[in-house]
């Protein structure tokens, strides 16, 4: 089925370890998100891709980087995770129009990543 | 800062009842979106409300935009349990580049049978 497809689905890591998280849409969107939810904050951006070529830090950027591989790929990247990034992390894309306007979000299914 | 707030948080009814649920800004926004979010997926979009006033209906569900473009409820007709889920209200932010949304913290609804 079309739409936006996270990897890995579940990732324990060490204080520490670094990973990617890799995100990957189909739907020929201009702009994607890294969210990540916890329980009683919500969902929080973490960066956002406009277009190909270009990143922005969101609310919570720090101990996180990411990469716009091509139009279709967006990855995540722990460079060395600490407990605080235990949370479920989603992707998401979308098309825009004109600024403040977009055709809503599609979500990946999540990654629940645990650091202990 | 802007802020979108849900209430209720929690919500547990019968099935065949009705619900509303609602948020609220004190921020104006250009537009509101809802969501549904079932457990171990992610969101999935149900409308975008975007004229104060507006009513949108989406078979039981019925959505309002406030006059004033500041809060959203969303209202549930005879409840069933595929209704279970969290509810997410979203808009664009301010300043924000691309359409960039910002979540309320969600109602959890459970619908028992």
């Amino acid at each position: 089925n079309a739409g936006v497809t996270q990897t890995p689905k579940f990732q324990v890591l060490k204080t520490g370890q670094s990973m990617t998280l890799q995100c990957a849409q189909d739907m020929n969107h201009n702009s994607m998100y890294w969210y990540r939810q916890d329980p009683g904050m919500g969902l929080r951006l973490i960066y956002y891709s406009a277009s190909e070529g270009t990143t922005d830090k969101g609310e919570v950027p720090n101990g996180y980087n990411v990469s716009r591989l091509n139009k279709r790929e967006f990855s995540l990247r722990l460079e060395s995770a600490a407990p605080s990034q235990t949370s479920v992390y989603f992707c998401a894309s979308s098309e825009v129009v004109i600024q403040g306007w977009n055709y809503g979000y599609t979500f990946g299914s999540g990654t629940r990543l645990t650091v202990v | 800062t802007q802020l979108l707030e849900q209430s209720p948080q929690f919500l547990s009814i019968q099935e065949g009842e009705n619900l509303t649920v609602y948020c609220n800004s004190s921020s104006v926004f250009s537009s509101l979106q809802w969501y549904r979010q079932e457990p171990g997926e992610g969101p999935v979009l149900l409308v975008t409300v975007v004229t104060g006033g507006e009513v949108k209906k989406l078979k039981r569900l019925t959505f309002q935009f406030g006059d004033a473009r500041k809060d959203s409820s969303l209202h549930i007709t005879a409840a069933q349990p595929g209704d279970t889920g969290l509810y997410l209200c979203a808009g664009p932010r301010y300043g924000g580049s691309q359409g960039n949304l910002i979540f309320g913290k969600g109602t959890k609804l459970s619908v028992k049978p």
